[in-house]
């Protein structure tokens, strides 16, 4: 079975700083990584994924993501944040090949003036 | 294109009533799921159809949840008789894959108060 830990529940962070929310998962088959981001009262809304090839992916507004398998890790990071990116970010972990996506908890991202 | 779309989007009960959530998907996605999103907690897959089969049911309540996708479209996931700790958020998704993987679309999600 898969599991995703998100070791931050909430980062608070000023506008225009750097920001990484980290992302651990276990699995002992290959899998496919999520970052999803959801907004107060909203559904989720992908970020971006990893399902082979370049470990740094990008996603959408500004958001890139790095798997490394010998850590088994899938961090987000996003150079200069805006308020507006203020939100709960969600990993999440899928068997290669199988569609069923495990989630963390969620860390929630508080940027503040 | 229309995004997946849920019913309603609050609800607030009393104990032991029954209550019902819609979701009707995106046009041509075969995927469907229902996720269960508790308050600071991340989304756990409910059940999983591929078109009207119910592919993954094992975290489904069956003593108290059903659900059902007629002719493989939208569905409707039913709680009989609701207690509190359903309170809850009940998230629909769908995709266009089966087999593979690929990005979930999400539903606003249908927010359940059960007092």
């Amino acid at each position: 079975a898969q599991s995703v830990t998100q070791l931050d529940s909430q980062v608070p962070v000023f506008e225009e700083a750097p920001v990484e929310l980290r992302c651990n998962y276990s699995s002992s088959v290959s899998v496919y990584l999520f970052w999803y981001v959801q907004y107060p009262n909203q559904g989720l809304q992908l970020l971006l994924k990893y399902l082979s090839g370049s470990t740094l992916v990008k996603g959408i507004n500004g958001f890139e993501a790095e798997f490394n398998k010998s850590q088994t890790s899938f961090h987000l990071r996003k150079p200069s944040v805006h308020i507006s990116d203020t939100a709960e970010y969600f990993c999440a972990v899928s068997p290669s090949g199988f569609q069923k996506l495990v989630f963390g908890t969620g860390t929630r991202l508080l940027v503040s003036p | 294109e229309a995004g997946v779309v849920q019913s309603p989007r609050y609800k607030i009960i009393e104990k032991k009533q029954p209550v019902a959530f819609w979701c009707n998907p995106i046009s041509g996605h075969n995927t469907l799921y229902w996720y269960l999103q508790n308050l600071g907690q991340g989304p756990e897959l409910l059940i999983r159809y591929e078109n009207e089969e119910a592919v993954d049911d094992s975290q489904l309540p069956k003593d108290r949840f059903s659900a059902e996708r007629l002719k493989g479209v939208d569905s409707t996931l039913k709680i009989q008789p609701a207690e509190l700790g359903d309170s809850a958020v009940y998230l629909c998704a769908s995709s266009p894959t089966t087999g593979g993987t690929g990005e979930l679309f999400f539903g606003e999600g249908s927010r359940l108060t059960v007092l």
